[in-house]
């Protein structure tokens, strides 16, 4: 159980343009779910908490009309990295939590993003 | 405000030694959860175990253990006789409880140690 998956995996793009990463749990619904971006050999860093239907909270220094967060359904959030540029390439990661007073999150297995 | 010091960046051990891994936090909440992940080259998180702020007893699962100390704020991560698979960075990962009882959930990471195991 407590299966997170994301899609794409790994996306390659060219400056200026959008790419959305989808983040599933598979077989339990989250009422919250998380965004991190990790860059290589360095620690995880959250970006945002979703709470399925209502807004992003983003944490401090993340552009939010940069990095648009929907967390329309319960086993659905998706992140928005508008008008990519190349210092956006990274590793994002998000994870799920199933409820309040669950306090683990599980983690999908990531997306590569290469921007050109 | 949390804060998670993993000191060892890096641990390189032969195959069937053993390895601790170690974890400081801060935190002024008294109630807390810590977390152990471990991330292979694949790059996906793997929950290892969660211990929550009023549950110190020390932990066994197979070749690892956790060694929960509140008196000197650590959560330190034992491997016994490694293997090449154990190869991986390892984080330790703290959250809290807002007042009510109810968590907010979000995790406060080390820094990571890239553990190494040569065969």
């Amino acid at each position: 159980g407590a299966v997170v998956s994301q899609h794409p995996s790994r996306v390659i793009c060219k400056s200026g343009t959008s790419v959305k990463i989808e983040c599933r749990s598979l077989d339990f619904q989250a009422t919250t779910m998380f965004w991190y971006r990790q860059f290589p050999k360095q620690s995880l860093m959250l970006m945002a908490t979703s709470n399925e239907g209502s807004k992003a909270t983003y944490e401090q220094g993340v552009e939010k009309d940069k990095f648009l967060i929907n967390h329309a359904s319960l086993t659905l959030s998706t992140l928005t990295v508008t008008s990519a540029h190349p210092e956006d390439s990274s590793f994002y990661i998000c994870s799920a939590r199933a409820g309040l007073g669950t306090d683990t999150q599980y983690f999908g297995p990531g997306t590569r993003l290469t921007v050109l | 405000a949390q804060k998670v010091t993993q000191a060892q960046t890096e641990i390189s051990v032969v195959e069937k030694e053993d390895v601790t891994l170690d974890c400081v936090y801060e935190t002024r909440d008294t109630t807390y959860y810590l977390f152990w992940y471990k991330q292979p080259p694949s790059g996906e998180l793997v929950f290892l175990i969660r211990r929550n702020s009023f549950d110190e007893q020390n932990e066994i699962s197979g070749r690892y253990s956790w060694n929960f100390q509140k008196s000197t704020s650590s959560f330190n991560f034992t491997i016994t006789a490694s293997q090449v698979v154990d190869s991986a960075v390892y984080f330790c990962a703290l959250s809290v409880f807002f007042a009510g009882g109810t968590s907010y959930g979000k995790l406060t990471f080390g820094q990571g140690t890239i553990l190494t195991v040569h065969p």
